[in-house]
């Protein structure tokens, strides 16, 4: 069965470069979420999207910025990274026709120097 | 928001041991998930579960929505079994909330 692809699997950048993670959903999947996850913690909610609309929004910083596109792909944009960004950020997709049951991708893992 | 809690936070076991991880949430939900992070940082699902019982081999878990917990059960325990395990809410709000994890060790 196709699973959530996530690209690239790891990522080193430089203080103060910019990232873009993508996401593939699950065909047919209609929300898309993603987290950030740092070290020895629980993934935090980033930001959502139902049918390629923004649907809600958490502690994502003012640098980062997200859309999901015709193709439902969706990309997370991360500017001005700090060292502190370095994490391993997921995508998951779910649909609410089968009650909203959540895949995760493999995660991308980001490092910044 | 929606509180998760989880208990125990770390538990070592010898291999063939049983184990139960509680899951606790603070206002009803629309969905309930356990998932186990495997060394890799991989997020496997292992139930979808809002409320009821499902069993999947050596795992089973109960949802008690009315009472607001559940309880991920996990016998004859194997190495591979070692890892995180994270329980995820969903209530009015289209987010997952995840709770802080059991880190759970088993030893040979």
């Amino acid at each position: 069965a196709a699973g959530v692809i996530q690209s690239p699997r790891h990522l080193i950048k430089e203080k103060r470069e910019t990232a873009t993670l993508k996401c593939y959903p699950i065909p047919r999947h209609d929300t898309v979420y993603w987290y950030q996850q740092g070290p020895g913690q629980d993934p935090q909610f980033l930001i959502s999207f139902y049918e390629k609309m923004q649907s809600d929004k958490g502690s994502i910083p003012d640098r980062f910025s997200a859309q999901q596109f015709s193709d439902y792909h969706s990309e997370l944009n991360m500017s001005s990274l700090e060292l502190g960004d370095s994490a391993l950020y997921f995508c998951a997709s779910s649909a609410e026709a089968t009650g909203g049951e959540a895949f995760f991708g493999q995660g991308t893992r980001l490092t910044v120097v | 928001g929606i509180q998760v809690e989880q208990s125990p936070p770390d538990l070592i076991l010898q291999e063939g041991a049983n184990s139960t991880l509680r899951c606790n949430f603070s206002d009803s939900v629309n969905n309930l998930q356990w998932f186990h992070q495997n060394p890799w940082g991989q997020l496997i699902n292992l139930f979808y579960i809002p409320s009821g019982t499902k069993q999947n081999g050596r795992l089973s878990a109960t949802t008690v929505a009315t009472e607001r917990y559940s309880l991920l059960y996990i016998s004859s325990s194997q190495t591979t079994d070692s890892g995180v395990y994270f329980c995820a809410v969903m209530n009015r709000d289209d987010k997952i909330i995840f709770g802080k994890g059991t880190r759970l060790h088993i030893l040979p």
